[in-house]
């Protein structure tokens, strides 16, 4: 059974600081995605990482993807405000569905 | 506009009472999902289906039935047996098992079911 993790859970930085979130999976997979959820809201793509060493990065945002270690990061450089928001990561499950961490809560705190 | 159409953004159920939620997508996608979302908590898979005429269980699937008849149209149906149904529903679909695929899941911007 495919499992994915996230840590940390809850996140609460200060606006201008750097963090790192990590998503770990159990089993073999070159398909990555991030994705945000503001509150009461859907889920929104970031990013989509499709083999071993892919890097993408949107803003503030950078994700990377390490499929022998199974392994993604999603850092956040110089955090603001608006990047609070819930952040997902999900795995491909071999073509059929797809499985969620259990998502990071973020808060940029002023 | 391309995208993926849940209605009603907000549902009231009565007890024992079976309710229906639409989701419709315009995007050509073969692959279509329904997920459940409790306050604070992640996603957890309640049906799945790869194509028209096709659906699976997903993890949480007991309480629920859906049908997938057209390719745009995936409905779920939320019956009296699933005793908690209260949380917010989300509806997805992605290009599916092609050579190359596995896009990301495109999701609709989901269904509020709450119990009264």
């Amino acid at each position: 059974e495919l499992k994915v993790e996230q840590n940390p859970l809850f996140l609460s930085m200060q606006e201008g600081k750097n963090y790192t979130i990590y998503c770990n999976y159990s089993t073999t997979s070159d398909r990555l995605y991030w994705y945000r959820q503001d509150p009461g809201k859907s889920l929104e793509s970031l990013f989509v990482l499709l083999s071993n060493g892919a890097v993408k990065q949107e803003g503030r945002l950078m994700a990377s993807l390490d499929t022998k270690a199974r392994l993604s990061t999603l850092h956040i450089t110089a955090a603001v405000h608006d990047l609070s928001a819930t952040y997902f990561c999900a795995v491909n499950n071999y073509g059929q569905n797809f499985v969620f961490g259990p998502g990071t809560r973020l808060s940029v705190l002023p | 506009d391309g995208g993926i159409t849940q209605s009603p953004k907000y549902l009231f159920r009565k007890e024992g009472q079976n309710v229906t939620l639409s989701c419709e997508q315009n995007l050509n996608h073969d692959a279509m999902y329904w997920y459940r979302q409790d306050p604070g908590q992640g996603l957890r898979l309640i049906y799945y289906s790869q194509i028209v005429n096709d659906f699976q269980k997903g993890d949480i699937a007991e309480g629920y039935s859906v049908s997938r008849e057209k390719k745009e149209s995936f409905p779920l149906t939320v019956t009296s047996a699933q005793k908690n149904p209260t949380a917010f529903y989300l509806c997805a679909s992605s290009i599916g098992r092609h050579i190359g695929g596995y896009t990301e899941a495109f999701f609709g911007q989901g269904t509020r079911l709450t119990v009264v």
